[in-house]
């Protein structure tokens, strides 16, 4: 049972366009997100994140959106770079309790220039 | 502050075998948790360590283990390993409070089962 879920494995955008990454997750006691990203033959290095209580965090051309009627977010990388090419994880807990950090399969975005 | 760090990088096994992978983790960060990624399943959590105490557990069979030491260096091993097992094997530290608790990443060990 796969409790955060990327459903699509890859993602290709033109350099200058906006990304667009989903995640969809079942739980409903998840109230903190993550995103993470992933180059080859390193570990996942933190991007953003979003508590429950916003439906909305930034940093520079990364944004995290958060519906939680919806269980869904999306993070939007506006403009692309080639640099952003990598595999993108979603990750999920519950705020304040003992919950284990949960991970989508992730996305592979690719950036053409 | 320096990273995560994870030893060894690479490693080849034959089934059978056992071994033992380390981490450790940012100076300062009481928890650190692994992870098995492969290429269908993705990251999997495997466990959570937090001074010294093993706090969470993954679906993941008895073949796994992991201990903490005082210094909050963690290690994992696998007995009797699989060709199943052949993974990139992550470690995360974190402060280990709850709530909006980031975990930062080591660059993983290859595990090869031959």
């Amino acid at each position: 049972d796969q409790q955060v879920k990327q459903n699509s494995p890859s993602l290709s955008v033109q350099e200058g366009r906006i990304s667009i990454l989903n995640c969809d997750y079942t739980n409903s006691m998840f109230d903190y997100f993550l995103w993470y990203k992933k180059y080859p033959a390193e570990g996942p290095t933190f991007l953003i994140s979003i508590s429950s209580i916003k439906d909305k965090n930034e940093d520079g051309r990364f944004t995290v959106f958060l519906n939680k009627s919806a269980k869904h977010l999306s993070l939007h990388i506006v403009p692309s770079q080639p640099g952003d090419s990598a595999v993108y994880f979603c990750a999920a807990s519950a705020l304040g309790g003992s919950e284990k950090l949960v991970f989508g399969k992730g996305m592979k975005l690719t950036v053409n220039p | 502050k320096a990273g995560v760090t994870q030893t060894p990088r690479y490693l080849i096994k034959t089934r059978g075998q056992q071994v033992t992978l380390s981490c450790s983790p940012i100076s300062g960060h009481r928890s650190v948790s692994w992870y098995q990624q492969t290429p269908g399943q993705g990251l999997q959590f495997l466990f959570e360590y937090f001074s010294e105490t093993q706090r969470n557990k993954g679906n993941f069979p008895g073949r796994f283990s992991g201990r903490q030491f005082s210094n909050s260096r963690s290690e994992m091993n696998v007995s009797t390993l699989e060709l199943g097992d052949s993974a990139l094997y992550l470690c995360a530290s974190s402060l280990g409070d709850f709530g909006t608790d980031t975990q930062y990443f080591g660059p993983g060990t290859r595990l090869t089962v031959l």
